[in-house]
């Protein structure tokens, strides 16, 4: 079993929905990191947080420390939010990164 | 474009062979993750650097080392390599070596073990 689960493994959405990925951790972790992975490889850092709710633009994260629960939200989803969405809890010196959740949001 | 430069970007050796992979981070990061991506075991934590110590270590094989020189650019070194070592390899940089500071990413290395 993952220390670290997300949940769905592969989305599809329309263009305009509201989108919602999953996180949950089995280990104790001091933060908790969303990453965005683009087709073509590249991994771009979306939020870093520890506690409560970060925005970004359509982005929205929140975590609840005693649920081990993280959800990275999207709001009006748009064809280029395709990418595959990965999140990371770090405990001690370990990093635990979930599998990935790959999104397509068809126009 | 992140600020961290990975050189690089495509490496093709066979088994055995000994690789170096560099990073130099985002100008005023001190600290430089470094990250392994295969297609069977996904995303994981290899090794970090601050400001030239190392900080913490992950699931790095002893077949691998890493340092991180006076002028903070990093490399990782992969020596023996065998096949399964086929992946692609980021490494990150932040400003601080505190779990919660952002991370920012290269573009990768790909290496193929032929």
């Amino acid at each position: 079993k993952n220390e670290v689960e997300q949940s769905p493994q592969n989305l599809t959405a329309q263009e305009g929905e509201f989108i919602t990925i999953n996180c949950s951790y089995s280990v104790g972790i001091s933060a908790l990191h969303w990453l965005q992975q683009h087709p073509g490889g590249g991994i771009v850092s979306l939020f870093m947080l520890s506690s409560g709710k970060k925005k970004h633009g359509r982005l929205i994260a929140t975590i609840n420390i005693q649920e081990k629960h993280s959800s990275l939200h999207i709001t009006a989803s748009h064809p280029r939010d395709s990418a595959v969405y990965i999140c990371a809890g770090k405990t001690g010196n370990q990093f635990y990164f979930g599998t990935g959740t790959s999104l397509t949001v068809i126009p | 474009d992140s600020g961290v430069t990975q050189t690089p970007k495509h490496l093709i050796t066979a088994t055995g062979q000994r690789v170096t992979l560099r990073c130099s981070p985002r100008s005023g990061d001190l600290s430089v993750y470094w990250y392994q991506q295969s297609l069977d075991q996904g995303l994981q934590f290899l090794i970090q650097y601050y400001n030239g110590e190392e900080r913490a270590k992950g699931n790095i094989l002893e077949r691998f080392s890493a340092q991180q020189f006076p002028d903070l650019h990093s490399e990782l070194n992969l020596s023996s390599l065998e096949l399964g070592d086929s992946a692609l390899y980021f490494c990150a940089s932040s400003v601080e070596g505190r779990v919660y500071n952002e991370q920012f990413f290269g573009p990768g290395t790909r290496l193929t073990v032929l």
